[in-house]
């Protein structure tokens, strides 16, 4: 089983639907979790810390499930802009960050 | 501000010659790292520095070497290219090991013949 997993996709979702997704992660001792973006053959771009508490920030929302060990991305009101590639990585003892192969979205209009 | 720069952008080996990629930051980060992304499969972190003057292997860092030669440069040695290296390869950089790194470079395209 891998470390990181995700839903490769692609989600095809209409503009301004309400679009979810999940990183599923094997290691119970992981500390920190992150959400990054990456556009078509470009470099990732950090989206989000995802703390035990949640994590909103405008349309976005991250949430960590500690029990289950995932964590989930939400986007509301999707816009076109928002296809991308979306990567979780997960942090761990050492520091080193752990990534999934990421979940294509594409928004439709 | 660059932030993190890379090159060459593209390039094209044949089996068992050598290059070296090339990563430089802007931003006085302590940390640096070489990730390669390949289809289907999630980053995999190659080499990372924690500070300068030191150097720690990754999850991937067979047929690979590093240098970091000053705070803001990071280097990637490939002594004998092989085609199981064609890959993108991606520097990045942040302020602590302990930070995670919101700062890439835009990638090399690698590919071996």
């Amino acid at each position: 089983r891998k470390e990181v997993e995700q839903d490769p996709g692609p989600f095809n979702v209409p503009e301004g639907a309400t679009v979810a997704f999940n990183c599923t992660y094997s290691n119970s001792a992981s500390q920190s979790f992150f959400w990054y973006r990456q556009d078509c053959r470009k470099e990732p771009k950090l989206l989000m810390s995802v703390y035990s508490s949640g994590n909103e920030d405008g349309r976005f929302t991250a949430q960590l499930n500690r029990a289950s060990q995932y964590i989930s991305l939400l986007i509301r009101d999707s816009k076109l802009s928002d296809s991308a590639t979306y990567l979780c990585a997960v942090n761990k003892l050492n520091y080193q960050l752990i990534w999934g192969a990421g979940t294509k979205l594409i928004i439709k209009p | 501000n660059a932030g993190v720069t890379q090159t060459p952008k593209f390039q094209v080996l044949k089996t068992g010659q050598s290059m070296t990629l090339q990563c430089a930051q802007d931003m006085n980060h302590n940390s640096m790292y070489w990730y390669r992304q390949d289809p289907g499969m999630g980053l995999r972190l190659i080499y990372y520095s924690a500070s300068e003057g030191t150097t720690d292997k990754g999850e991937v860092p067979n047929g690979y070497n590093v240098s970091r030669l000053n705070k803001r440069e990071f280097s990637l040695r490939l002594e004998s290219a092989a085609p199981s290296q064609t890959s993108v390869y991606f520097c990045a950089s942040s302020e602590e090991l302990a930070v995670p790194t919101g700062y890439f470079g835009p990638g090399t395209r690698l590919l071996v013949l």
